[in-house]
């Protein structure tokens, strides 16, 4: 197995434009997580969704940020417009139910 | 309300030598309990679980950790440290009740092993 794909890993943008980040789950697992790593702030929970409904969005930042699952093994967050403080690691986790999660490697989003 | 709390920022060990990375929860109920690791530029990686049984708890690339009811406490443990070992280590508990889902995170210890 892949384990959890994400894409790109490395993402540099200009203040405005809109940021799209792609996350595939292992095969089979059925949730899907999305953080955000910060220093300031660590691990953060943006999103959860479970058999692709989301279920917990009350870590989104705001309106700018929004997630969905077209379908059972993939899931983009979306900001619109990014802003400079949006400058994190972005990993996705997924599991089997309420198992143990399995991280992505992460995507590092650089908002100029 | 659930908290995590590693108290070392960082723990440094000699190679060869025992280590140690401190956690303790707060949680409503029984807890669920988790330890991670993450290598620089990578994901988070399960390292093992405590959900209930054997208060002693083994797991990926011989760590080790200790459930603690009395002292709401989950301590990673390695006999000998390798300096491979040297990554960000996380502690991590969720509730036991069906509906739960998430999970919350320390904010991470740095083990330094030294050759």
């Amino acid at each position: 197995d892949a384990g959890v794909i994400q894409s790109p890993r490395h993402e540099v943008t200009e203040m405005g434009q809109e940021v799209t980040l792609r996350c595939k789950l292992i095969s089979g697992h059925n949730s899907l997580f999305w953080y955000r790593q910060t220093m300031m702030r660590g691990l953060e929970l943006l999103i959860y969704f479970n058999n692709n409904v989301p279920i917990d969005d009350s870590g989104m930042p705001e309106d700018r940020f929004s997630a969905k699952m077209p379908n059972a093994s993939f899931s983009t967050l979306k900001i619109q417009p990014s802003e400079p403080r949006d400058s994190a690691v972005y990993f996705c986790a997924s599991s089997l139910g309420r198992g143990e999660q399995f991280f992505g490697p992460g995507t590092r989003l650089t908002v100029l | 309300a659930q908290s995590v709390a590693q108290p070392e920022d960082q723990v440094n060990v000699a190679e060869g030598n025992p280590l140690t990375v401190k956690c303790t929860y707060s949680v409503s109920g029984n807890p669920y309990l988790f330890w991670y690791v993450q290598y620089p530029n990578r994901g988070l990686q399960f390292l093992l679980k405590y959900i209930t049984g054997d208060n002693l708890v083994k797991g990926s690339y011989g760590f080790e950790a200790e459930f603690n009811k009395s002292q709401t406490s989950f301590h990673l443990k390695k006999p000998s440290a390798l300096v491979s070992d040297s990554a960000l280590y996380f502690c991590a508990v969720r509730d036991a009740t069906p509906s739960s889902y998430k999970l919350i995170f320390g904010s991470g210890t740095r083990l330094l092993v030294r050759p």
